[in-house]
């Protein structure tokens, strides 16, 4: 495909359960961001990964959540024993080199009971 | 914390009218960006303005800069239904990758 793709687009879960969401990015994007975006509200950042630098995770709310990178390419961010303020949509975008602009997924809707 | 900072945060007009709005900023920028967001789905990249630019064209779209007085404009001309949307806009305040986000201006295009 084209664009960033993000699976699953909905989950639903219980509390204290952990959650792991997929993000695919535009092939040759050496840049990938992690955001959350409660309703409503603007975009939170959680992490940031440039090609093979170290990251940049000073966005991540607690040490329940954490993400990787693999290869440069795919990202995974994992919430571990969720919690109902973890509810709130999880954006993933890719961007060149330099650029400035952001691709943006179509996002992944996490509702913890 | 979030700098940007739209306004209106809820703007209803008729289809064809011109639509307005504004973000404002606390902090120096290289550059400010504006991004639309249809109702569930991903955000879509409009346009990006330098901080040396004062204005920039985009189809129906206009954005204005003003360093000094440390905001923005976005007008969207002769709207349409489609552009039913939350418009964002985002700046580099913090670092050249690290943008912040205002809470977005909610825009209803009557038919």
């Amino acid at each position: 495909g084209a664009g960033v793709s993000q699976s699953p687009s909905n989950k639903v879960t219980e509390k204290g359960k952990d959650v792991e969401l997929r993000c695919d990015p535009i092939s040759g994007h050496t840049a990938l961001y992690w955001y959350r975006q409660s309703l409503g509200q603007g975009l939170e950042f959680l992490i940031y990964f440039q090609g093979n630098s170290a990251p940049d995770k000073s966005g991540l709310p607690s040490d329940r959540f954490s993400a990787e990178r693999t290869g440069g390419s795919v990202s995974t961010l994992t919430i571990q024993r969720t919690q109902q303020e973890d509810s709130a949509v999880y954006l993933c975008a890719s961007s060149p080199l330099n650029t400035g602009e952001l691709f943006f997924g179509e996002g992944s809707r996490l509702t913890v009971l | 914390s979030q700098q940007g900072e739209e306004d209106p945060q809820a703007l209803s007009i008729q289809e064809g009218e011109n639509a307005t709005m504004n973000c404002s900023y606390k902090t120096s920028i290289n550059n400010l960006q504006w991004y639309r967001q249809n109702s569930g789905r991903g955000l879509v990249h409009l346009i990006l303005i330098r901080s040396n630019e004062r204005e920039k064209h985009s189809g129906r779209l206009r954005v204005t800069l003003d360093t000094s007085k440390k905001s923005s404009s976005l007008l969207i001309t002769a709207s349409r239904a489609a552009d039913t949307a939350s418009y964002f806009c985002a700046t580099d305040a913090r670092s050249n990758y690290q943008l912040i986000w205002g809470a977005g201006t909610k825009l209803i295009i009557k038919p």
